[in-house]
Formats: C-alpha cells, structure tokens, sequence
C-alpha cells in the first residue's frame, strides 16, 4: 500500500495564480484532511471530510476550497495564490468508525512557495 | 474547544541522555492524546497515543507518555536518546468519545536535537 501520497512535492506559483493540490489515499477511509505547517505554528486544519461529497471548514480554511469527489481522493485548490499562503501543506486520512477515526495517517506534504 | 501547550520549541540533549517533552492541554470533555514524529522534509508519524485505556503509553522507537489528568499533562520521555531521535515532535489533542470532535489539535513542536 502506498499509503497517502500528495501531488505535487514542489510548486512555486506567482501572486494570483491557481493551483491544486492532490491527496490520495489507497486505505479506504472516510475521513481526510488538509493542513498547513508553517514555522512555530504547528499543523493548523484548513478543510476536513467525513465522506464521499461532503466537505467543512477548519481552523483556517480562508482562501481555500476542497472537493471530495471520490472517497479516496481530497483536492485543495488556491484559486488566487498569495504570499500569505507560503507554507507546507499536509493530507491526512483516518477510520471512520471507533478510537480508530483518532489516528490520522499522513502524506509526505507539499511544499508551495507564492512569490 | 480543546488546546495544546508544548514547553519549549527546542530541546536539546545529549546522546544517552534522559529524553523529556513537555505536553500540557485543556478540554472540556475527556480526551484523547497523541504524539507524532516529524523527520526532516517527511510528513508526520504516529508515535504512541492515549485512548483512556493505560495511562502509561508505551510507543514506537522507545518513548512512552504518561496521561495525568490532575496535571492535563501528557508528556513524552525516553529513557536514552539516540542520534535518530533528532526530529520534531508534536503533541496533539482531541475530544474523544465524549465528545463529537474527531478533529486533532496541534501543538506548535517541540524540536529535538541530539548533540553526540
């Protein structure tokens, strides 16, 4: 299994460009998630989803929008990137069902630079 | 709403020295507990985790945690520290089964250097 994989690693967008980002995950959970990791802030949530279609705001989701279109994949989209936006961005996945949706697996992340 | 404290965004120790980070949190219903392990330019690893079951954690790579509800404390320790111990550490939070929180909340890391 790979696991949770994000496309791409790298990008670097100028100031008004869109862009999206691509999680996928081959466990077959319901819930998964996207953060930003920027330095001393720790991971902050932008968007979570608890099921195919379905789709709600994090601590930070301004700026954001996702779609979960199939239930292994969770797209992040920047439709106008700004430098605010510079950060590492996380996926995450996890269990539906008991202790289990706790746990959360992670991918590799994507490091996007906005200049 | 839940919140996690981390003392100390750099720790630094001695290899084969006593490991200790600190964890403190706040919740309004009981919680569950974690802490992750983040390598340099990788994504986040599980740990170990508390789910009210022991209170002292046993996790991977020799670390263990002790839940202390008097304390809302739930800090990470290993007994000798090794060079691969290097990494940034994470403590997280959630609401648990008292509440319908799933969501995890972060600490702002606690970076771990292992001086030879």
């Amino acid at each position: 299994n790979a696991g949770v994989t994000q496309t791409p690693k790298f990008r670097v967008l100028k100031t008004g460009q869109s862009m999206t980002l691509l999680c996928a995950q081959d466990m077959n959970h319901e819930y998964m998630y996207w953060y930003r990791q920027d330095p001393g802030m720790g991971l902050r949530l932008i968007h979570y989803s608890v099921g195919e279609g379905t789709t709600a705001k994090g601590e930070v989701p301004d700026g954001y929008n996702v779609s979960r279109l199939k239930k292994q994949n969770f797209l992040l989209g920047l439709e106008s990137a700004a430098p605010s936006q510079t950060s590492v961005y996380f996926c995450a996945s996890s269990y539906s069902g008991g202790r289990a949706r706790y746990e959360q697996y992670f991918g590799p992340g994507t490091r996007l630079t906005v200049t | 709403a839940q919140s996690v404290t981390q003392l100390g965004s750099h720790v630094s120790v001695s290899e084969g020295a006593l490991v200790l980070l600190r964890c403190n949190y706040s919740s309004s219903v009981p919680p569950y507990l974690f802490w992750y392990v983040q390598y340099p330019n990788q994504g986040l690893q599980l740990l170990l985790k508390y789910t009210s079951a022991a209170t002292l954690v046993k996790g991977i790579n020799g670390f263990e945690a002790e839940f202390k509800k008097s304390e809302t404390s739930f800090h990470l320790t290993k007994p000798s520290a090794h060079m691969s111990d290097a990494a940034e550490y994470f403590c997280a939070v959630s609401e648990g089964s008292g509440g319908s929180n799933y969501k995890l909340t972060f600490g702002k890391g606690t970076l771990l250097t292992v001086n030879p």
